[in-house]
């Protein structure tokens, strides 16, 4: 169990511009969902996938940001055309297979929109 | 979508005394799951303790009990004998058993705890 692990830790860029982060989840997790995290607030939902499907979206996301894991293995989440409001921290997290089994966070990835 | 509460944004506790940390609910689900994490600062979330809502028993890791109170719609933790490293800031979250919502977790929105030497 080498944890989850995301890449990049830090990201600043300017508005306008596209950004992608990268998410390994730990090897034997079929599940991975990605999380934003505002200063002062609790993770907040953005999406999920079981293996390679992603299952469900957040009504909160805009069509600005895109998540893919092909093969069920890593996941990426886009955003395009960054605003100042899309400044957190994202959060990856994974895992087993059953509604018990508990979330295992990476250390997320900062953005910066400047 | 489900309600999670944490009433107390910052709480305090002297070195090795013991500290309780709210949470209260919303959900009209019988059954459910019930989650504490940890962030300390600048590191990943860790789970600290889990309950089921049908166990009526209080779920209990080392100095980490929760109370759990499911009329009252209320999770709280305790943490006994703090310890320096418990600083942190505490989330509260819950899971519903519903197919088409139960792969969500919905967190609250968090207790910062400062451990006084």
């Amino acid at each position: 169990d080498t944890g989850v692990s995301q890449d990049p830790r830090h990201k600043i860029t300017k508005r306008g511009q596209n950004v992608t982060f990268r998410c390994d989840p730990i090897s034997e997790h079929n599940r991975l969902y990605w999380y934003r995290q505002t200063l002062g607030q609790g993770p907040e939902f953005l999406t999920y996938f079981q293996n390679e499907a992603q299952l469900e979206k957040s009504r909160l996301l805009s069509d600005r940001f895109s998540a893919e894991r092909p093969k069920g293995s890593f996941s990426t989440l886009e955003i395009q055309r960054t605003e100042q409001g899309d400044s957190a921290m994202y959060l990856c997290a994974s895992s087993r297979q059953g509604r018990y089994s508990p979330l295992h966070f990476g250390n997320g990835t900062r953005l910066t929109v400047t | 979508a489900q309600t999670v509460t944490q009433s107390q944004p910052e709480m305090s506790v002297q070195e090795a005394e013991t500290v309780t940390l709210s949470c209260t609910y919303d959900t009209s689900e019988s059954d459910y799951y019930l989650f504490w994490y940890k962030q300390p600062p600048s590191r990943q979330m860790i789970l600290v303790i889990r309950q089921e809502a049908y166990k009526q028993q209080n779920a209990t890791e080392n100095r980490f009990s929760v109370n759990f109170q499911k009329a009252a719609k209320s999770f709280s933790l305790k943490i006994s004998d703090s310890q320096l490293g418990d600083a942190a800031m505490y989330f509260c979250a819950y899971r519903s058993t519903l197919m088409n919502t139960g792969n969500q977790f919905y967190f609250g929105t968090g207790t910062s705890l400062t451990v006084i030497p």
